[in-house]
């Protein structure tokens, strides 16, 4: 199975920081590769797929990079609505698996 | 738009079957793969397995032996039994519609806890 490591596992920022997330990939997924955001006691919501293509209704804060193993999410400024958890998820193959997840927290 | 609600025991003895389901409104059940995956208390998410609507399935090999997922067209629903569960299978559990083109999934339930104890 492709494992997904994520850095860093947990991050203190403030509002209006920029924020980066490293996904990476055990092997080359090309960019089979989305990114969503989790809220405590909620159910995951996607905001990137195939890399950096934003999901409908996502703000543009948001963006994706990246290709083969590694890649990263951004927001560009960070606003109070953001501080949740963040995991990505490979779909190279049908074996799916996802990131660990990076909490995002309010310094 | 497509929601999705599932609905389930929330306990279940260790080495029973539990089993769960999901409703699928607001349009077609035909668009996706559908799909089950659950969230160990604070760890990661792990899919299990998907459904086509044609009927065709894909398992996580390590649950494959005690995993079934089905869809019922009828209905409108899709479904997961999962034998002989024991504590590690305590989770919330999830389903979703993954969109195999682009190859994420969404939409999401909002998931149930299922607790396996005695």
């Amino acid at each position: 199975d492709i494992q997904m490591t994520q850095s860093p596992s947990s991050l203190s920022a403030s509002v209006g920081d920029r924020v980066a997330i490293t996904c990476r990939a055990s092997q080359s997924i090309s960019t089979y590769l989305s990114w969503y955001q989790q809220k405590p006691g909620k159910a995951p919501k996607l905001l990137i797929y195939t890399t950096s293509t934003l999901q409908r209704g996502v703000p543009s804060r948001f963006s994706g990079s990246g290709s083969g193993t590694q890649f990263t999410l951004t927001i560009s400024s960070l606003q109070p609505e953001d501080f949740a958890t963040y995991f990505c998820q490979q779909s190279y193959n049908t074996r799916f698996t996802f990131g660990p997840g990076t909490t995002v927290d309010i310094k | 738009q497509v929601q999705l609600q599932e609905s389930g025991p929330g306990l279940v003895k260790p080495s029973e079957t539990l089993s769960l389901i999901c409703n699928v409104s607001g349009g077609s059940i035909s668009g996706y793969q559908w799909s089950w995956l659950r969230q160990a208390p604070g760890k990661g998410v792990e899919w299990i397995a998907y459904v086509s609507y044609s009927g065709s399935t894909n398992y996580i090999p390590s649950l494959k032996s005690r995993v079934t997922i089905s869809i019922d067209k009828s209905k409108n629903l899709f479904s997961l039994k999962m034998t002989s569960v024991t504590a590690a299978d305590t989770a919330i559990y999830f389903c979703a519609g993954y969109e195999m083109q682009y190859g994420y999934f969404d939409p999401w339930g909002q998931g149930t806890l299922v607790t396996v104890s005695s």
